[in-house]
Parts: C-alpha cells; structure tokens; sequence
C-alpha cells in the first residue's frame, strides 16, 4: 500500500532554514502530483506547496512563496520542502501528501503520519 | 483567495444524521473533497468530486454540493465517527489549494 514517511522535522532558530523529506513507496511516484500540507498544534489544515508529477509545476501557499521551495526526485522517490527564513508562524507539522492525479487541482488520497517544525529561539 | 467555512463543532446522537457544511461563494462551481481526521492521526479522505467516495469508505457517508454550500452527511452515526472533518477545493484562480476551517463532530 501507499507509504509516505517525512523526515528532517526538529527544533530550529527564527530565520534559520530547515529540509524535510518524504520517502514513498507503493505507488509510481512519477505519475503523481505531490503536496506539503501542515497543521499548527490545535489548528486546522493549511495546505502549503504542491509539485506537479514531472516538477514542472510548483505553487505555493502566499505567506511562503520566496521562502518556501518544494521539489521532487523521481529516480529516488523522494519529495522534499526547502524552508528558509523561518518565522514562529511556521511551527506545526508537516504533511507529505499524495494527489490522486498526476495535476495539482485533484484530491490527496494519502498522507503521511508527519514532521514536527519548531521555530523558536 | 477562496475562504471555506465550516462550523467549528457539529453533535448528534449515535444512530442520528450529522450534517456538516462547508460554505464558499459559488463553491457549487468547484470540486469539494472531504477529510477526517482522528485526534494524532494523519487525515483520510472521505469524499472526493462533492459526492464520490474511495473504495472502503460506508454509504453511511455522503456528500453534496450546490450554490454557495457544499454538505457532508454521515448517518447512522457511531461513536467511531468521531473527529475533525475538512472540506477542501482546489482555487484553480489562484492555483492554490483551500482548507475549511474544520469541524469536529462529538457523537453524544
């Protein structure tokens, strides 16, 4: 079945940068679209960044755009998320999340169990 | 941006319907997706495209969407139903994905 398990979550400084990643398997990563999704303790869902199947594609949450890069490797099944500048409106747990088509526009059918991100000083 | 809103708490009796809504302008336009979440758990999906459901996912759960307000609806509802539940579009205006802001439904 449908694994993703996120990596690179911890404790981090305001303005320092932080590299998550998502291992998958179960699936054929390449055909998929891929989305960062995280949850502030307490909070609801905030979607973050999505990557097309081929990376072509990226978009991102307004408050992250021009801090925020997402990005994929195919050939390692590997989705990853570059944070940099890091503010406390950041903390929360980090989502890898798959899309059910290959656009960003579909639905997640799978989600993985999370990263926690801490900012703070 | 789209803004989804949901009511921030939803309770019923067990064996009772429980409906949870998710407004936005003209969100009958748009395809609405609906997750759970159970406390410490990662989200599922229970409908997708307004009104399908994945394979595994009871009849007991159902989805809807018209004008300015799309409906999940769940009945028979068991103890086991108990979590959060998000409503989700895709702003294809923005290219951005949207989240309601959740509902958490308290099965009496």
């Amino acid at each position: 079945q449908v694994q993703l398990v996120e990596s690179g979550g911890g404790v981090v400084q305001p303005g320092k940068s932080l590299n998550l990643s998502c291992t998958a398997s179960g699936f054929t990563f390449k055909d998929y679209a891929l989305h960062w999704v995280r949850q502030a303790p307490g909070k609801g869902l905030e979607w973050v960044a999505v990557i097309s199947f081929d990376g072509r594609r990226k978009h991102y949450l307004d408050s992250v755009e021009g801090r925020f890069s997402i990005s994929r490797d195919n050939s390692k099944n590997t989705l990853f998320l570059q944070m940099n500048d890091l503010t406390s409106d950041d903390t929360a747990k980090y989502h890898c999340a798959k899309s059910s088509h290959e656009v960003p526009a579909a639905d997640i059918d799978s989600w993985g169990q999370g990263t926690l991100v801490t900012v703070s000083s | 941006s789209f803004v989804l809103t949901q009511p921030p708490s939803v309770s019923v009796a067990p064996g009772q319907t429980a409906t949870i809504t998710c407004g936005g302008n003209n969100i009958g336009r748009e395809s609405v997706n609906w997750y759970r979440q159970e406390p410490g758990q990662a989200p599922v999906l229970v409908v997708y495209d307004d009104s399908d459901r994945p394979a595994g996912m009871p009849e007991r759960l159902s989805g809807s969407n018209s004008g300015n307000t799309a409906t999940l609806t769940i009945t028979g509802v068991e103890a086991g139903d108990e979590a959060d539940y998000y409503c989700q579009v895709w702003d294809s205006s923005s290219d951005l994905m949207v989240f309601g802001g959740g509902t958490k439904l308290t099965v009496l």
